[in-house]
């Protein structure tokens, strides 16, 4: 079973428009954490948001906020007034645990692609 | 920006020989990973590396070796390429565990396109 799973290929939204890419998990680790990379067609990896296992609020970060419900396994992020740079691949990562092997790991998902359109 | 610089950015070689990639960083951080990125397959890690000397195989090690003899150089060696190991070659840096009690955060080099005809 795939541990990050991104049921979206690609997405388009109209610019200044709020958008939310979708971000389902499996781990039987209490303890992990979330992230959110951008890759735009450049190919650079940026770091957007990170939620950990335990926190209590949902994590935001300027325009990205990320809706973690813990109960249903899903980490979706959230972009809101997007703007025409926003366009690009988009990954939903994960690592599990504080210690041992996976903790050194993050498991990436397969991406979503979002296209901005003025 | 975090000082990580991939060498070589891109590369073509033939089936069988041996090619290795170099990642450098200058901020001195503790971890360094190497991930490769395919369509349809997200990032996956081959190895990384948690101090000089010290190693361990990723999900997708396999046809792939590293070293690391300073702290600031993580190299990744394919003994003998195959057309399954073109790809895009990401590097990565940590300063604590990726996705540590802090946030742990990945800096990713730019990237190295490896194309094995």
């Amino acid at each position: 079973a795939q541990k990050i799973t991104q049921t979206q290929p690609g997405m388009f939204v109209q610019e200044k428009e709020a958008v939310t890419l979708d971000c389902t998990y499996d781990t039987s680790d209490p303890s992990y954490g979330l992230f959110w990379y951008k890759q735009p067609s450049s190919g650079e990896m940026i770091f957007l948001i990170y939620q950990g296992s335990y926190d209590q609020q949902n994590a935001t970060e300027g325009r990205y906020s990320l809706n973690f419900q813990k109960a249903r396994k899903s980490a979706n992020l959230v972009i809101s007034a997007s703007q025409l740079g926003d366009s690009a691949m988009y990954f939903c990562a994960m690592r599990e645990g504080y210690s041992g092997a996976g903790s050194y790991q993050l498991t990436f998902g397969k991406g979503t692609k979002l296209s901005v359109i003025p | 920006d975090a000082g990580i610089t991939q060498s070589p950015r891109h590369k073509v070689t033939e089936t069988g020989t041996p090619v290795t990639l170099r990642c450098h960083q200058t901020e001195n951080h503790r971890y360094m990973y190497w991930y490769r990125q395919d369509p349809g397959h997200g990032l996956r890690l081959i190895h990384y590396s948690y101090g000089v000397k010290d190693t361990d195989k990723g999900e997708v090690s396999d046809g792939y070796s590293v070293s690391r003899s300073k702290t600031e150089d993580f190299l990744l060696t394919l003994e003998s390429a195959t057309s399954s190991q073109t790809s895009v070659y990401f590097c990565a840096i940590s300063e604590g565990l990726a996705g540590g009690p802090d946030t742990g955060e990945l800096f990713f080099g730019e990237g190295s396109r490896l194309t094995v005809l």
